[in-house]
């Protein structure tokens, strides 16, 4: 159980595309899913939290215009990297929690940007 | 925010070795999570352990959390268990958790 699918699981594009990123709990019904980034070899940063029906909560330095975050389902939540850069090559990773459980992660999505 | 702090951050072992992974973390949690992740970029759930113990197969943790740590045990070292293992720590249960920098195991055959 607590199955969550992310996808793509890799993406390249050129500079100035933006790319929707895919977080889905399969098997259970997410009532917080999250948000991370990890550079090369080091640890996972938490980007935002969405709450099902809710405007999501970003951390600090983290821009909303920038990284959209959608919570429509108590499954899905989307990730949209608007007008992508160099810079925002990335691994993005989500995970999804139900009403009192551990998270769960997905596979990640590898994001590259010429 | 809680601060976490894992050691060491680098480990190699030979197969067959047992190792011994901590987490200390600055306040008190009601939530510390242990993942492995594989070089596939793959974050496998390996317990939610906030207090106690606990075990699974070759794998153990324990958790102290009166004294703000966590210790994830390997026994038998394979050279399958090569990876990032992070803890990750939360004041509440449903609050969002926060990562340690990891530490990086290299298990050589």
């Amino acid at each position: 159980g607590a199955v969550v699918s992310q996808h793509p699981s890799r993406v390249i594009c050129k500079s100035g595309t933006s790319v929707k990123i895919e977080c889905r709990s399969l098997d259970f019904q997410a009532t917080t899913m999250f948000w991370y980034r990890q550079f090369p070899k080091k640890s996972l940063m938490l980007m935002a939290t969405s709450n099902e029906g809710s405007k999501a909560t970003y951390e600090q330095g983290v821009e909303k215009d920038k990284f959209l975050i959608n919570h429509a389902s108590l499954t899905l939540s989307t990730l949209t990297v608007t007008s992508a850069h160099p810079e925002d090559s990335s691994f993005y990773i989500c995970s999804a929690r139900g009403q009192n459980q551990p998270q769960h992660f997905g596979d990640g999505t590898r994001l590259s940007i010429l | 925010g809680i601060q976490v702090e894992q050691s060491p951050p680098d480990l190699i072992l030979q197969e067959g070795a047992n190792s011994t992974l901590r987490c200390n973390f600055s306040d008190s949690v009601n939530n510390l999570q242990w993942f492995h992740q594989n070089p596939w970029g793959q974050l496998i759930n390996l317990f939610y352990i906030p207090s106690g113990t606990k075990q699974n197969g070759r794998l153990s943790a324990t958790t102290v959390a009166t004294e703000r740590y966590s210790l994830l045990y390997i026994s038998s070292s394979q050279t399958t268990d090569s990876g990032v293992y992070f803890c990750a720590v939360g004041a509440n249960r449903d609050d969002k958790i926060i990562f340690g920098k990891g530490t990086r195991l290299h298990i050589l055959p």
